[in-house]
């Protein structure tokens, strides 16, 4: 089925530990997002990207890298995790020019920083 | 940048009746689009109604409306006929022209009791 897959789940990491965040989609979608949902403070966005090779932040982007190689994939990548990184993350895409078709999700992934 | 808020961390309806959740944003920008998007206990981000910002008319899917007034910036979402299956938790979404500024409230928690 097309869409946004996420890899893993679930996660936990001791601190300090480095870790990837999957993300692929098969829409063909230019744009690309991570966004990290925490109690009481909504969606927030870490970092996104507008095309292969082009990234940028957004509001919350310390402790964390991304590249965007293909079109397809958008890895999240903590570099030494700590405790403040355990939060839900959300992968999403949609296609630029045509944001009336809003974005697709991935289903999350659970990340448990000890 | 654009702000999305949702002033009701929590809300409930009984099973049938109708429930209204608000949401108000601020932006410089004369066109945008609006998003309603529902999360329930499995996470998913599930896109409930969207708003073209140059359309008059007010957006229907099914059991659910909206209110937008683009003077006030208020972008309001009507429930009819709550069912069981409403519960979750919804958010009031902000996405520019482009599609590469997207931006969430911080949701609000309903709850449909039987």
């Amino acid at each position: 089925n097309a869409g946004v897959t996420q890899t893993p789940k679930f996660q936990v990491l001791k601190t300090g530990q480095s870790m990837t965040l999957q993300c692929a989609q098969d829409m063909n979608h230019e744009y690309m997002s991570w966004y990290r949902q925490d109690p009481g403070m909504g969606l927030r966005l870490i970092h996104y990207s507008v095309g292969a090779g082009i990234t940028d932040q957004g509001e919350v982007p310390n402790g964390y890298n991304v590249s965007r190689s293909t079109t397809e994939d958008f890895p999240l990548r903590l570099l030494s995790a700590a405790p403040s990184q355990t939060s839900v993350y959300f992968c999403a895409s949609s296609y630029l020019g045509q944001p009336w078709v809003s974005a697709f999700f991935g289903q999350g992934t659970r990340l448990t920083v000890v | 940048a654009q702000t999305v808020t949702q002033s009701q961390p929590e809300m409930s309806v009984q099973e049938a009746e109708t429930v209204t959740l608000s949401c108000t944003y601020d932006t410089s920008e004369n066109n945008y689009y609006l998003f309603w998007y529902k999360q329930p206990p499995s996470r998913q981000m599930i896109l409930v109604i969207r708003q073209e910002a140059y359309k008059q008319q007010n957006a229907t899917e099914n059991r659910f409306s909206v209110n937008f007034q683009k003077a006030a910036k208020s972008f309001s979402l009507k429930i009819s006929d709550s069912q069981l299956g409403d519960t979750a938790m919804y958010f009031c979404a902000f996405m520019n022209l482009l599609g590469n500024q997207f931006y969430f409230g911080t949701g609000t928690s309903l709850t449909v009791i039987p």
